[in-house]
């Protein structure tokens, strides 16, 4: 069955330091993944797709199918990073879904 | 419109009451899908709404939930004889095409008092 894992319900780092949000999948098929961010008191929103490769925010995320990872990267956190993140993967191909992780609470502190 | 609107945004209701929430979607956007979310049980898959294909219900927890999507556009979530377990987020979603990922509407909060 299908499942998104991100181990750590939270994740407090100081202003500066590298963050890294986990993620890892269970899916048998070609996995598509996404981010999503849901700041304080706004709405869940994309933050990256893995199909196009793109860095938001300064956060990239690598698909590495050997390890089933996805994992959330920015190389030095800044407050407003500070939010609730949720891995997710799409499968079933264009008749699909889409299954979130429990998330990661991340706080970054002065 | 602008982006995906569900209302109400709170709802506070009796135990045993039925409840219908609302959402409309982007215009154009041909899928919608319905999560809750709840503390510490992160999205909770609900019901999706692809076109004019029979929808995917596998999400529904219990036979006191049920949603229709009329005419392809707005969709109504109705929980039938509320339970307290019932309180949570409920989060409406649409999508042009899956793989450009979904815009969130805001929620509608629902306590069950």
């Amino acid at each position: 069955a299908q499942r998104v894992t991100q181990p750590e319900k939270l994740l407090s780092v100081f202003k500066g330091a590298p963050v890294e949000l986990k993620c890892n999948y269970s899916y048998s098929g070609s996995p598509e993944l996404f981010w999503y961010v849901q700041y304080s008191r706004q709405r869940l929103q994309l933050l990256l797709r893995h199909i196009s490769r793109e860095s938001i925010k300064g956060f990239t995320a690598d698909l590495n199918k050997g390890e089933t990872s996805f994992h959330l990267k920015k190389p030095f956190a800044q407050e407003e990073d500070s939010a609730m993140y949720y891995c997710a993967l799409s499968y079933g191909g264009s008749q699909g879904n889409l299954i979130f992780g429990k998330g990661t609470k991340l706080s970054v502190k002065p | 419109g602008a982006g995906v609107s569900q209302s109400p945004s709170n709802k506070v209701t009796e135990k045993g009451k039925d409840v219908e929430l609302r959402c409309d979607p982007i215009s154009g956007h041909t899928a919608l899908y319905w999560y809750r979310q709840s503390l510490g049980q992160g999205l909770e898959f609900l019901i999706y709404f692809q076109g004019n294909s029979a929808p995917d219900k596998s999400g529904l927890p219990s036979d006191r939930f049920s949603a229709e999507r009329t005419g392809g556009s707005v969709s109504t979530l109705t929980i039938q004889r509320t339970q307290q377990e019932d309180s949570a987020v409920y989060l409406c979603a649409s999508s042009y095409r899956q793989f450009y990922g979904y815009t969130f509407g805001s929620g509608t909060r629902l306590t069950v008092v």
